[in-house]
């Protein structure tokens, strides 16, 4: 099965904001399960979870962070960018297929 | 605190077999859920097998399915990947990873780095 599609590639300035998407099928993002999540992972470390089912935060995660969905299509938004949150970011989807978990290709965010 | 801590990596010849672990602790492992994911050096995740808290439902990808065994033991909270027939795209750090419920994949481990190489 194939991967989530991401851009390759984002940018943005301290304090702007900037919005990641992440396309799928109507078997994964666009299908009945609102279970699109959000990963966020520096070089050498573990994925960190942001945004979990389309919209939710997970306790500590700052609320910079947001998640939506329409369609086929889920998006990350980052706002008030900061250089920490330069990073490698993941999307995922349950599928209605006979596995579990897609992911994204992932998207590198440089913050100028 | 919540740790996962993988182990079991290392250089193996192609066609050969491994045994990663994930030791929890922290939290009451026999309730969660469990995934094993996976990254090639310089690519993105890949997911690699699912094992419910009581082991009734398990589920691999497409490119592990009849060379991978995932499974666990809640009274010694560890979870397993048995991987045999090794190829070399199966080199990748191997994370485990807690889930649970909805798509909350909240607690990962630090990834054990798996070589497959002749």
């Amino acid at each position: 099965q194939s991967a989530l599609t991401q851009p390759a590639s984002v940018s943005g300035s301290p304090g702007q904001s900037i919005t990641i998407s992440c396309t799928g099928t109507s078997s994964d993002v666009g299908g009945g399960y609102n279970y699109v999540s959000w990963y966020q992972q520096h070089p050498g470390k573990a994925p960190k979870i942001m945004i979990y089912d389309v919209t939710n935060r997970p306790s500590g995660v700052s609320n910079r962070f947001s998640g939506s969905k329409s369609g086929n299509t889920a998006s990350l938004t980052i706002s008030g960018l900061q250089a920490e949150d330069e990073a490698d970011y993941f999307c995922s989807s349950y599928t209605s297929t006979s596995t579990r978990w897609l992911f994204g290709g992932g998207t590198k965010l440089t913050v100028l | 605190e919540v740790q996962l801590v993988e182990s079991g990596g290392g250089l193996v010849q192609p066609g050969r077999s491994l045994r990663l672990s994930c030791a929890a602790s922290g939290l009451t492992f026999r309730t969660y859920s469990m995934n094993w994911v996976r990254q090639a050096p310089g690519k993105g995740l890949e997911w690699v097998s699912y094992i419910s808290s009581s082991s009734s439902s398990i589920k691999y990808a497409d490119s592990v399915k009849g060379r991978f065994t995932v499974s666990r033991d809640n009274a010694k909270t560890s979870l397993y990947l048995q991987m045999n027939s090794l190829r070399d795209e199966d080199t990748a750090v191997y994370y485990c990873a807690t889930e649970a419920g909805g798509s909350l994949l909240e607690y990962w481990g630090q990834g054990t780095l798996v070589t497959v190489s002749s």
